[in-house]
């Protein structure tokens, strides 16, 4: 395994604060993604980073932003989280893009309220 | 664009009955196609994936899947299901580095 931790594992917040998810690999993987895990939905990119202080948008970045200042660290930040934003966050990381195995950690779970 | 159809949302099955799990996928482009199970409170894992060469792939815990490139299908199947084997199963797709993600089947055994 990566040897990824995502904290917090649990947050209730209210409309219209931040919020940071943090994720911590440990296995020196280029590659590191946030997803968003749904009913119905599957799971979806929102962001992710294919070097430090390199990141591109996924398929429902809008109201999320991310940062990667260290290898390591990967930052999903809710710039004013909204109801619909309620949801588990997966981040994954990867030695390469293209044909490699993700590897996830254990997920976020947020709710706004 | 590429996209992946998992058409069964849940998949009841008696526990030593086999199973099988559907995924079809469209794409423009060759592909790599993967299934990860995810169980519960936890994240996704790798279950098996298709890169090339033979079309039938063995996985972990028993699990095998045929890619079909006329049918565009990678189904995902095992012979004898365990009450462990209870999780939620994702075909995924991967053409031009774009990981795309299906729906989801919620495989429930039955004792």
């Amino acid at each position: 395994d990566a040897g990824i931790t995502q904290s917090p594992r649990h947050k209730v917040t209210e409309t219209g604060t931040p919020v940071t998810l943090r994720c911590h690999q440990t296995e020196n993987h280029r590659y590191m993604y946030w997803y968003r895990q749904d009913p119905g939905h599957g799971l979806r990119l929102i962001h992710y980073s294919y070097g430090v202080k390199d990141t591109d948008k996924g398929e429902v970045s809008d109201g999320y932003s991310v940062s990667r200042s260290k290898t390591e660290d990967f930052l999903l930040t809710l710039e004013s989280a909204t109801s619909s934003q309620t949801s588990v966050y997966f981040c994954a990381t990867a030695v390469e893009s293209g044909a490699n195995v993700l590897t996830f950690g254990a997920g976020s779970r947020l709710t706004v309220l | 664009a590429q996209s992946v159809t998992q058409l069964d949302s849940q998949v009841p099955v008696f526990e030593e009955a086999p199973v099988e799990l559907r995924c079809n996928y469209s794409s423009s482009v060759s592909v790599y196609l993967f299934w990860y199970v995810q169980y519960p409170n936890q994240g996704l894992q790798l279950l098996l994936k298709y890169l090339s060469g033979s079309t039938l792939v063995k996985g972990i815990n028993g699990f095998e899947a045929e890619f079909n490139k006329s049918q565009t299908s990678f189904h995902l199947r095992k012979p004898s299901v365990h009450i462990s084997d209870t999780a939620e199963y994702f075909c995924a797709v991967v053409g031009y580095q774009k990981v795309t993600f299906g729906t989801g089947t919620k495989l429930q055994v039955i004792p």
